[in-house]
């Protein structure tokens, strides 16, 4: 079955520090990968997909088949990335898709 | 172009009543999505509609149900109310017709609380 795991529920690193939020994977084929981001009091939005490899405020994300490893990544950790953040997969057979648990993300002063 | 909206935005309902939550998609979006977000749960998928059709159901029981208009705005029922359906539902849109057009643009949601 697919399935989206995301290790950590809460990682705190300090301003200024790398951060990097796990994400892996169960896809037996090739997998659509995306990552969401909801700050606070605010709607769950889409922050980066990898079939763009793109960076956006500064995330990346590359996507690692052997390790079926999404892992999101930002080498400077600023107070406003502080959110919850949530690695998704589409089912392309079930054509719908697949949250992980999602990471809290607090960046300290 | 606006963004998905979702009504009402909060709801109050009893055990053993039924609840209709509305979805309007961004314009143009034929796929309408449904989620239920709990602290426990996380986010899990309940439906997809596309173009009026349900093309994808997730596990939840028959109590759940939807259905998805011409205009593709989309509605979502609850019928006998249960303690444990107490959460917040999303909407979420998309163009959904292949590959590189299924990211899901979310509405803010319908926070229900069944006493």
């Amino acid at each position: 079955a697919q399935r989206v795991t995301q290790p950590e529920k809460l990682l705190s690193v300090f301003k200024g520090a790398p951060v990097e939020l796990k994400c892996n994977y169960s896809y037996s084929g090739s997998p659509e990968l995306f990552w969401y981001v909801q700050y606070s009091r605010q709607r769950l939005q889409l922050l980066l997909r990898h079939i763009s490899r793109e960076s956006i405020k500064g995330f990346t994300a590359d996507l690692n088949k052997g390790e079926t490893s999404f892992h999101l990544k930002k080498p400077f950790a600023q107070e406003e990335d502080s959110a919850m953040y949530y690695c998704a997969l589409f089912d392309n057979y079930g054509q719908n898709f697949v949250f992980g648990p999602g990471t809290r993300l607090s960046v300290l002063p | 172009k606006a963004g998905v909206t979702q009504t009402p935005r909060y709801l109050i309902k009893t055990r053993g009543q039924q609840v209709t939550l509305s979805c309007s998609p961004i314009s143009g979006h034929r796929s309408v999505s449904w989620y239920q977000q709990t602290p426990g749960q996380g986010l899990q998928f309940l439906f997809e509609y596309f173009s009026e059709t349900q093309r994808n159901k997730g596990n939840f029981p028959g109590r759940f149900s939807g259905r998805q208009f011409s205009n593709s705005r989309s509605e979502m029922n609850v019928s006998t109310l249960e303690l444990g359906d107490s959460a917040l539902y999303l909407c979420a849109s998309s163009l959904g017709t292949g590959t590189g057009t299924y990211e899901q643009y979310f509405g803010p949601g319908t926070r229900l609380t069944v006493t």
